[in-house]
């Protein structure tokens, strides 16, 4: 099976940049998205074809896919982007999530 | 404006099947489909499967092959997913999400099935 690999947890000071990474087996060849998921919380979609926000998603996410790694950065990061990142390569053979990061923001 | 609504939490003793709902609203119900990922307490997404509401045709995770099927009722709005013979580790929040531009766009709130011995 296809399997994603992403960081457990990623610390970043307010205001800071976060960056949080993705890497699977020919990633580069599928469009990756991203969703957030606070506490006690369904997911939401940040990030769409590897580097599109969503309407209502601030301008502080972007996404990126370079070879086999897509990346969630996060500029200047607020208290309230804590949370866990998953990633997800869209294809139609298999839906496979990444293993999740969670964001710590202090 | 787009919403899934999920039924509510579940309580399940073991070998019992449970069925959860998704009522969407806001958007055409048959122009894209529904997709289950679950997650179990403390861990990560898990993509079960999807149904295609204009169509009824499914696609399933091939380890719950046998477990689940998810229909639609399209006169109201309705997606379903039923697992059956439960087991402990099938505790999970399961939800429903509406596929977005490969993606998914909406998520439903999510309901908690907790499956007891």
């Amino acid at each position: 099976s296809y399997e994603l690999t992403q960081p457990p947890s990623v610390s970043v000071s307010p205001g800071q940049t976060a960056n949080i990474t993705c890497s699977g087996d020919k990633l580069g060849d599928k469009y990756t998205c991203w969703y957030q998921q606070r506490p006690g919380q369904s997911p939401v979609l940040v990030i769409y074809y590897d580097d599109k926000r969503p309407s209502g998603i601030p301008e502080r996410f972007s996404g990126s896919t370079s070879g086999n790694t897509a990346t969630l950065t996060i500029s200047g990061t607020q208290p309230m982007d804590e949370a866990d990142y998953y990633c997800q390569p869209w294809d139609s053979s298999s839906y496979v999530f990444g293993t999740g990061t969670m964001l710590t923001v202090l | 404006q787009v919403q899934l609504v999920q039924s509510g939490t579940e309580g399940k003793k073991a070998g019992a099947s449970v069925k959860v709902s998704c009522k969407a609203s806001g958007y055409t119900f048959t122009g894209y489909y529904i997709f289950w990922v679950r997650q179990a307490p403390g861990q990560g997404l898990e993509w079960m499967g999807w149904i295609d509401p204009k169509s009824g045709r499914t696609r399933y995770l091939q380890k719950f092959q046998g477990r689940v099927t998810m229909t639609r009722d399209t006169s109201i709005n309705t997606a379903y997913m039923e697992l059956s013979t439960l087991r402990s580790d099938d505790t999970a929040v399961y939800y429903c999400a509406k596929e977005g531009e490969l993606s998914l766009d909406y998520w439903g709130q999510g309901t908690l099935v907790t499956v007891s011995s």
